[in-house]
Parts: structure tokens; C-alpha cells; sequence
């Protein structure tokens, strides 16, 4: 079953733009990551944020998370043409449990 | 370092045929993992270890066994392969299972057809 949901499933802006890019979960996390796709590649992990923390950045990434909305939110400034990519937060609950739960991820396309 | 690599990067294969994907890492992880990708389904995981000599199922196992008889691979096997196996397979590992240092690290994937 999927934890994480993406929203929205695809977004297309221009080189310069700020994205966003949302991810929903269902049930209390320990900590929440996100990872970059790019075509016919591996996943590549971005950043992690812990339940306890409301913000995080690095570099041009800023991620927030809000557990009482069991939410996250991706902000990537001043995009460029490399950052386009497919985007997947994923969700670990904590415990004895191993799994990274993932989303089905955004689709970002940066316009030169 | 090469992190993790997996072989082969393309496999076409006959329905009833068998085949086995190698994963292996040089990060000294304990944890290692099999996931597939699909359109539209987002990473499934398939089967993990938490060490050396040990495998345990995930979300959809069916159809594949595993083997960690050494800590730094990690072995997917298709004893009869099906169409419905046609995917992306992904290998990776971690550090530790949670925390702040559970990321993943990802090999390029096994791009397979089943026809």
C-alpha cells in the first residue's frame, strides 16, 4: 500500500522558477525523505527530515513537514533545466519496521 | 567507491525462463533491498535483508526468492519468469534501518522484459 502521496503528479515550469511539490502520508512517521529520479536512473536521496523538525534546507531545496496535516512540502528555488526529474517523498514509521514506504512521485520538466 | 551496482542493466527473457539479478554494494550496509518500479505504481519492495544469511519478505514477493550469502551482495532470483514481472528493478542498501541514518542508496536498476 502507499503511504506517501504525491501531488501533483506532473508539473512543467520554466528555467528560474521556484517548484513545489507535495507529498501526503497516512499514518505517524519517524521521519519522511525525499529522493530525485532522473530517466532511467537510480533514486538519489535529497534530504531527510525527522518528526520532530518542522524545516530543513539544502542548497536550493527547502522541505517542510507538518505532522498534524501528515503532510510535506519540496521547494526547489531557481530551477534549472538539470532538476528536472521525477520526485518521490518516503516515509519511515519507525520501530522494528525496515521499509521505506514511497510515493508514485512528481514528474518536474524545467523549460530552458 | 562504486556504491551500488547491479548486473545485468537489460535482460529480455522468455515466459518460464529463470534468471538471477546481482546487487552488489561497497558502503559496508547491512541492509539491503529489491524493489520493483512500474508506471504508475510508484517502488514496491520485493524482498530485504538486515544482514548476512538473511532475507525476509516485502510488499510483493511472490514469484522471486533471495540470497545474502555474503554482506555485500544481495541476489534476486526469477525461478519462472512471467510477463507480469516485466519492470524496473531497483537493488539498494543503508546504513541502518532508521533513523537519521536510514537513506537509501540506489543502484542504476535492471531494466527486464518477460515475453
Amino acid at each position: 500500500s502507499q503511504q506517501g502521496e504525491e501531488d501533483p503528479q506532473a508539473l512543467s515550469i520554466q528555467e528560474g522558477e521556484n517548484a513545489t511539490m507535495n507529498c501526503s502520508y497516512k499514518t505517524s512517521i519517524n521521519n519522511l525523505q525525499w529522493y530525485r529520479q532522473n530517466s532511467g536512473r537510480g533514486l538519489v536521496h535529497l534530504i531527510l527530515i525527522r518528526s520532530n523538525e518542522r524545516e530543513k534546507h539544502s542548497g536550493r531545496l527547502r522541505v517542510t513537514l507538518d505532522t498534524s496535516k501528515k503532510s510535506s512540502s519540496l521547494l526547489i528555488t531557481a530551477s534549472r533545466a538539470a532538476d528536472t526529474a521525477s520526485y518521490f517523498c518516503a516515509t519511515w514509521s519507525g520501530g522494528s519496521n525496515y521499509k521505506l514506504t514511497f510515493g508514485k512521485g512528481t514528474l518536474l520538466t524545467v523549460n530552458p | 567507491n562504486a556504491g551500488v551496482t547491479q548486473t545485468p542493466k537489460f535482460r529480455v527473457l522468455k515466459t518460464g525462463q529463470s534468471m538471477t539479478l546481482l546487487c552488489a554494494q561497497d558502503m559496508n550496509h547491512e541492509y539491503m533491498y529489491w524493489y520493483r518500479q512500474d508506471p504508475g505504481m510508484g517502488l514496491r519492495l520485493i524482498h530485504y535483508s538486515v544482514g548476512e544469511g538473511t532475507t525476509a519478505k516485502g510488499e510483493v514477493p511472490d514469484g522471486y526468492n533471495v540470497s545474502r550469502l555474503k554482506k555485500q551482495n544481495f541476489l534476486l532470483g526469477l525461478e519462472s519468469a512471467a510477463p507480469s514481472q516485466t519492470s524496473v528493478y531497483f537493488c539498494a542498501s543503508s546504513y541502518s534501518r532508521g533513523g537519521r541514518y536510514n537513506e537509501q542508496f540506489f543502484g542504476p536498476g535492471t531494466r527486464l522484459t518477460v515475453l
